[in-house]
């Protein structure tokens, strides 16, 4: 079964908005990581928070983590047409072995010009 | 970019019939990974690598085997292909197996008839 559950499954905003999108996962974790996917493209890793942080930013990107509510959700500010993509949380397992993670269905963001 | 290449980008084959789908990295990375990705289902991993000849089952793992001869080479094999097989493969790598950043390849998109 899959680990994360993302909602929105599907968010359609206008440009200069911001998009937020969350995730919950059922297990403890070691940390948690978004990846962005554009259409008929691999995902490219966006950010990584770990278990022991609650906020990160990085650029227009800000993500939370609540270990207690075994959810994160990622905010996209001041959309543009180019972050039209689809979102995926993945989660390390704290007993991860391999370093494999485990994938969210993901959200499909439409940011429209 | 990570020097990941998968091969090949897209294959059509016929139910019963064998395939191998081949993932090549330039970046000397320890772990490997083959996930699927479905409609609804987000990605879900097949099986990993954490060294040469160390490989381990995923969630989806039956119906393939994979095989890790040398560092930079990850094959997946589908022995008798069957039409639930269809979908997009992702090869991935990693450096760490605490850090967990995955670094993935541009898919391929596999049809069994």
């Amino acid at each position: 079964s899959q680990q994360g559950e993302e909602d929105p499954q599907a968010l359609s905003i206008q440009e200069g908005e911001n998009a937020t999108m969350n995730c919950s996962y059922k297990t403890s974790i070691n940390n948690l990581q978004w990846y962005r996917q554009n259409s008929g493209r691999g995902l490219v890793h966006l950010i990584l928070i770990r278990s022991n942080e609650r906020e990160k930013h990085s650029g227009r990107l800000r993500v939370t983590l609540d270990t207690s509510k075994k959810s994160s959700s990622l905010l996209i500010t001041a959309s543009r047409a180019a972050d039209t993509a689809s979102y995926f949380c993945a989660t390390s397992p704290q007993d991860n072995q391999g370093g494999k993670l485990i994938f969210g269905q993901g959200t499909e963001l439409s940011v429209k010009p | 970019d990570a020097g990941i290449t998968q091969s090949p980008r897209h294959k059509v084959t016929e139910t019963g019939t064998p395939v191998t789908l081949r993932c090549h990295q330039t970046e000397n990375h320890r772990y490997m990974y083959w996930y699927r990705q479905d409609p609804g289902h987000g990605l879900r991993l097949i099986h990993y690598s954490y060294g040469v000849k160390d490989t381990d089952k995923g969630e989806v793992s039956d119906g393939y085997s994979v095989s890790r001869s040398k560092t930079e080479d990850f094959l997946l094999t589908l022995e008798s292909a069957t039409s639930s097989q269809t979908s997009v493969y992702f090869c991935a790598i990693s450096a760490s197996r605490n850090t967990g950043e995955l670094f993935f390849g541009e898919g391929s998109r596999l049809t069994v008839l």
